[in-house]
Protein backbone atom coordinates (compact mmCIF):
# COMPACT_ATOMS: atom_id res chain seq x y z
CA UNK A 1 0.00 0.00 0.00
CA UNK A 2 1.74 3.29 -1.17
CA UNK A 3 -0.10 5.92 -0.34
CA UNK A 4 1.20 9.23 -1.77
CA UNK A 5 4.32 8.64 -3.48
CA UNK A 6 6.32 11.90 -4.20
CA UNK A 7 9.56 12.37 -6.75
CA UNK A 8 11.98 13.12 -6.16
CA UNK A 9 13.05 13.16 -3.00
CA UNK A 10 16.53 15.91 -3.17
CA UNK A 11 16.88 17.81 -6.19
CA UNK A 12 19.25 20.94 -6.79
CA UNK A 13 18.53 23.69 -9.45
CA UNK A 14 20.03 26.36 -11.11
CA UNK A 15 18.17 29.84 -11.28
CA UNK A 16 15.33 29.99 -14.28
CA UNK A 17 15.99 26.12 -14.75
CA UNK A 18 11.83 24.54 -14.95
CA UNK A 19 11.34 21.17 -13.46
CA UNK A 20 8.25 18.94 -12.33
CA UNK A 21 7.61 17.57 -9.39
CA UNK A 22 5.99 14.39 -9.46
CA UNK A 23 2.81 12.94 -7.14
CA UNK A 24 0.87 9.91 -7.21
CA UNK A 25 -1.88 8.65 -5.00
CA UNK A 26 -2.96 4.39 -5.66
CA UNK A 27 -6.01 6.02 -3.01
CA UNK A 28 -8.17 6.53 -5.29
CA UNK A 29 -8.85 10.04 -4.00
CA UNK A 30 -10.09 12.74 -5.62
CA UNK A 31 -8.36 15.62 -3.42
CA UNK A 32 -5.43 16.38 -4.20
CA UNK A 33 -2.92 19.02 -2.67
CA UNK A 34 0.64 21.02 -2.91
CA UNK A 35 1.82 22.65 0.16
CA UNK A 36 5.78 24.48 1.00
CA UNK A 37 7.30 23.66 3.57
CA UNK A 38 9.99 26.50 4.81
CA UNK A 39 12.09 26.44 7.96
CA UNK A 40 10.27 27.40 10.79
CA UNK A 41 7.02 28.00 9.27
CA UNK A 42 4.19 25.44 8.63
CA UNK A 43 2.47 24.82 5.66
CA UNK A 44 1.50 26.45 2.87
CA UNK A 45 -0.57 25.53 0.16
CA UNK A 46 0.51 26.27 -3.31
CA UNK A 47 -2.52 24.61 -5.15
CA UNK A 48 -4.90 21.84 -5.20
CA UNK A 49 -7.51 19.40 -6.75
CA UNK A 50 -10.38 18.44 -5.99
CA UNK A 51 -10.74 15.77 -8.81
CA UNK A 52 -9.38 15.01 -12.60
CA UNK A 53 -9.11 18.06 -14.75
CA UNK A 54 -10.18 20.33 -11.81
CA UNK A 55 -7.22 22.50 -9.98
CA UNK A 56 -7.60 25.62 -7.93
CA UNK A 57 -4.84 28.43 -6.60
CA UNK A 58 -4.24 27.47 -2.73
CA UNK A 59 -1.86 30.49 -0.74
CA UNK A 60 1.01 30.93 -2.47
CA UNK A 61 0.61 29.96 -6.21
CA UNK A 62 2.81 31.89 -7.97
CA UNK A 63 5.84 30.30 -10.31
CA UNK A 64 4.28 27.22 -9.44
CA UNK A 65 1.87 25.59 -12.62
CA UNK A 66 0.02 22.19 -11.88
CA UNK A 67 -2.24 19.46 -13.86
CA UNK A 68 -4.57 16.50 -12.86
CA UNK A 69 -5.23 14.80 -15.97
CA UNK A 70 -5.74 11.54 -14.06
CA UNK A 71 -7.49 10.94 -10.50
CA UNK A 72 -3.85 8.71 -9.67
CA UNK A 73 -1.28 12.09 -10.92
CA UNK A 74 -0.69 15.61 -9.50
CA UNK A 75 2.49 16.67 -11.17
CA UNK A 76 3.46 20.31 -9.84
CA UNK A 77 5.89 22.36 -12.21
CA UNK A 78 8.15 24.97 -11.70
CA UNK A 79 8.88 26.80 -14.73
CA UNK A 80 11.76 29.20 -13.73
CA UNK A 81 12.99 28.41 -11.00
CA UNK A 82 14.28 31.24 -8.32
CA UNK A 83 16.32 31.01 -5.06
CA UNK A 84 12.40 31.89 -2.96
CA UNK A 85 11.18 28.56 -4.49
CA UNK A 86 13.84 26.55 -2.05
CA UNK A 87 12.20 24.47 0.37
CA UNK A 88 10.14 21.43 0.93
CA UNK A 89 7.59 19.96 -0.83
CA UNK A 90 4.59 17.75 0.46
CA UNK A 91 2.11 16.70 -1.70
CA UNK A 92 -1.27 15.38 -0.01
CA UNK A 93 -4.06 13.87 -0.85
CA UNK A 94 -7.83 13.15 0.97
CA UNK A 95 -10.78 10.90 0.21
CA UNK A 96 -13.29 13.62 1.12
CA UNK A 97 -13.11 17.32 2.32
CA UNK A 98 -12.58 16.38 5.91
CA UNK A 99 -9.25 17.66 7.19
CA UNK A 100 -8.63 14.42 9.44
CA UNK A 101 -8.24 12.26 6.15
CA UNK A 102 -5.52 13.69 4.54
CA UNK A 103 -2.08 11.85 3.24
CA UNK A 104 0.90 13.65 2.77
CA UNK A 105 4.18 12.06 1.00
CA UNK A 106 7.40 11.72 2.10
CA UNK A 107 8.45 15.62 0.84
CA UNK A 108 10.98 16.82 -1.53
CA UNK A 109 13.83 18.72 -1.29
CA UNK A 110 14.25 21.55 -3.37
CA UNK A 111 17.40 23.89 -3.41
CA UNK A 112 17.21 26.81 -5.90
CA UNK A 113 21.39 28.78 -6.50
CA UNK B 1 -3.36 35.18 5.06
CA UNK B 2 -4.73 33.35 7.98
CA UNK B 3 -2.34 32.32 10.57
CA UNK B 4 -2.35 30.12 13.21
CA UNK B 5 0.42 31.07 16.78
CA UNK B 6 1.66 27.91 18.13
CA UNK B 7 4.04 27.75 20.98
CA UNK B 8 6.46 27.09 21.72
CA UNK B 9 8.85 27.22 18.98
CA UNK B 10 11.05 24.67 20.67
CA UNK B 11 11.28 22.35 23.96
CA UNK B 12 14.10 20.39 25.09
CA UNK B 13 13.24 18.22 27.53
CA UNK B 14 13.88 14.92 29.95
CA UNK B 15 12.96 11.55 29.04
CA UNK B 16 9.66 10.75 31.36
CA UNK B 17 8.80 14.71 31.48
CA UNK B 18 5.19 15.68 30.14
CA UNK B 19 4.96 17.82 27.36
CA UNK B 20 2.16 20.85 26.62
CA UNK B 21 1.69 23.21 23.65
CA UNK B 22 -0.53 25.16 22.32
CA UNK B 23 -2.36 26.73 19.50
CA UNK B 24 -4.34 30.22 19.35
CA UNK B 25 -5.92 31.94 16.31
CA UNK B 26 -8.03 35.26 16.21
CA UNK B 27 -10.56 32.89 13.81
CA UNK B 28 -12.94 30.51 15.01
CA UNK B 29 -12.24 26.76 13.38
CA UNK B 30 -14.64 23.93 13.41
CA UNK B 31 -11.88 21.42 13.70
CA UNK B 32 -8.43 21.57 15.21
CA UNK B 33 -5.97 18.96 13.91
CA UNK B 34 -2.55 17.58 15.19
CA UNK B 35 0.28 16.33 13.36
CA UNK B 36 3.55 14.80 13.89
CA UNK B 37 6.61 15.42 11.72
CA UNK B 38 9.55 13.02 11.71
CA UNK B 39 12.74 14.43 10.76
CA UNK B 40 12.37 13.68 6.55
CA UNK B 41 9.05 12.38 6.93
CA UNK B 42 5.74 14.20 6.23
CA UNK B 43 3.29 14.99 8.80
CA UNK B 44 1.23 12.45 10.32
CA UNK B 45 -2.18 12.74 11.74
CA UNK B 46 -2.30 12.39 15.32
CA UNK B 47 -5.59 13.68 16.25
CA UNK B 48 -8.55 15.50 15.25
CA UNK B 49 -11.02 17.32 17.59
CA UNK B 50 -14.69 18.39 15.97
CA UNK B 51 -16.51 20.07 19.02
CA UNK B 52 -15.98 22.98 21.16
CA UNK B 53 -14.17 21.13 24.70
CA UNK B 54 -13.59 18.53 23.24
CA UNK B 55 -11.28 15.83 24.95
CA UNK B 56 -9.43 13.42 22.68
CA UNK B 57 -6.67 10.98 24.09
CA UNK B 58 -4.53 8.79 21.45
CA UNK B 59 -2.22 6.35 23.89
CA UNK B 60 0.08 9.68 25.99
CA UNK B 61 -1.09 12.58 23.95
CA UNK B 62 -3.95 14.31 24.93
CA UNK B 63 -5.57 17.67 22.90
CA UNK B 64 -8.51 19.76 23.44
CA UNK B 65 -11.18 21.60 21.65
CA UNK B 66 -10.50 25.02 22.94
CA UNK B 67 -14.24 26.38 24.77
CA UNK B 68 -13.84 29.63 22.89
CA UNK B 69 -13.00 27.46 19.05
CA UNK B 70 -10.11 29.54 19.15
CA UNK B 71 -7.46 27.52 20.09
CA UNK B 72 -6.35 23.62 21.03
CA UNK B 73 -3.72 22.20 23.55
CA UNK B 74 -1.61 19.42 22.94
CA UNK B 75 -0.70 17.52 25.82
CA UNK B 76 2.24 14.18 26.05
CA UNK B 77 2.76 12.55 28.96
CA UNK B 78 5.86 10.39 30.04
CA UNK B 79 7.64 11.24 27.01
CA UNK B 80 9.85 8.98 25.52
CA UNK B 81 12.85 9.42 22.93
CA UNK B 82 10.66 8.55 20.12
CA UNK B 83 8.61 11.34 20.32
CA UNK B 84 10.90 13.70 18.86
CA UNK B 85 9.72 15.83 16.05
CA UNK B 86 8.11 18.81 14.94
CA UNK B 87 4.44 18.81 15.89
CA UNK B 88 2.16 21.10 14.01
CA UNK B 89 -1.69 21.90 14.77
CA UNK B 90 -3.90 22.78 12.05
CA UNK B 91 -7.59 24.42 12.18
CA UNK B 92 -10.00 24.00 9.73
CA UNK B 93 -13.27 26.46 8.89
CA UNK B 94 -16.46 25.42 6.98
CA UNK B 95 -15.68 24.17 3.63
CA UNK B 96 -13.02 21.71 2.28
CA UNK B 97 -9.82 20.69 3.30
CA UNK B 98 -7.92 23.74 1.23
CA UNK B 99 -9.18 25.86 4.45
CA UNK B 100 -6.76 23.92 6.29
CA UNK B 101 -4.33 26.87 8.09
CA UNK B 102 -1.39 25.51 9.72
CA UNK B 103 1.00 26.51 12.81
CA UNK B 104 4.33 27.02 12.39
CA UNK B 105 5.35 23.77 14.48
CA UNK B 106 6.93 22.79 17.98
CA UNK B 107 10.05 20.83 17.50
CA UNK B 108 10.48 18.38 20.55
CA UNK B 109 13.73 17.15 21.44
CA UNK B 110 13.76 14.69 24.11
CA UNK B 111 16.92 13.44 25.90
CA UNK B 112 17.35 10.26 27.40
Amino acid sequence: NAGVTQTPKFRILKIGQSMTLQCTQDMNHNYMYWYRQDPGMGLKLIYYSVGAGITDKGEVPNGYNVSRSTTEDFPLRLELAAPSQTSVYFCASTEGQAGNTIYFGEGSWLTVV
Amino acid sequence: GQQLNQSPQSMFIQEGEDVSMNCTSSSIFNTWLWYKQDPGEGPVLLIALYKAGELTSNGRLTAQFGITRKDSFLNISASIPSDVGIYFCAGQRKGGSEKLVFGKGTKLTVNP
